[in-house]
């Protein structure tokens, strides 16, 4: 079974500083997609980038980066000149590409303040 | 604005009673996903429909049940409701094609079981 693992429960970054996500997975397929959505405490779920596996550059949105490393099973979060709206609970997600269903596995989530 | 549409927004009911969530998905989505946001299950699949046909299940207790209209709407019914059962449902739409994965996510029910 697919599993979606996030370490940091909590992370903390001043603003315009830089900081990184950790998220790790497990899968034995080779095609999916990865994802890191935002949650804020609207509760309102975000899609902040997304990766598909099969390409091996980096995706990167505005000041959102990912750090994609397929052998190793990780997918970490850049975000760059961190803004007060950044703060926000961040989820990062999985799905099979192939198959009948789409879903996404989720994991556990961390919750990033941004001190001004 | 995401798209999909989520009625009621907030949902307060006694333990036993039953209540039906309903969401609207983005026009002409033909997937639709429930996903249920509590604190001890984090955010965890329940079902898929698509183009009115149940796709796949996820950890959807028997007391779940949902529904995809030929309109496309869907309603996730919740019985016999239990303390446990107070969460955030979200609902999601996709086109359903292959090719991009993307979800499309609505603002959520939040159920209140007291």
């Amino acid at each position: 079974a697919q599993t979606v693992t996030q370490s940091q429960p909590e992370m903390s970054v001043q603003e315009a500083e830089t900081v990184t996500l950790s998220c790790t997975y497990d899968t034995s397929e080779s095609d999916y997609y990865l994802f890191w959505y935002k949650q804020p405490p609207s509760r309102q779920m975000i899609l902040v980038i997304r990766q598909e596996a099969y390409k091996q550059q980096n995706a990167t949105e505005n000041r959102f980066s990912v750090n994609f490393q397929k052998a190793a099973k990780s997918f970490s979060l850049k975000i760059s000149d961190s803004q007060l709206g950044d703060a926000a609970m961040y989820f990062c997600a999985y799905s099979f590409l192939g198959g009948a269903t789409n879903k996404l596995i989720f994991g556990t989530g961390t919750l990033l303040a941004v001190q001004p | 604005d995401s798209g999909v549409t989520q009625t009621p927004k907030h949902l307060i009911t006694a333990t036993g009673q039953r209540v039906t969530l309903r969401c609207s998905p983005r026009s002409g989505d033909l997937s639709v996903y429930w996903y249920q946001q509590s604190l001890d299950q984090g955010l965890q699949f329940l079902i898929q429909y698509y183009n009115g046909e149940e796709r796949a299940k996820g950890n959807i207790l028997e007391r779940f049940s949902a529904q995809q209209f030929p309109d496309l709407h869907s309603e996730l019914n919740l019985s016999s409701l239990e303390l446990g059962d107070s969460a955030l449902y979200f609902c999601a739409s996709r086109p359903g094609g292959l090719g991009d994965n993307e979800q499309f996510f609505g603002p959520g029910t939040r159920l209140t079981v007291l």
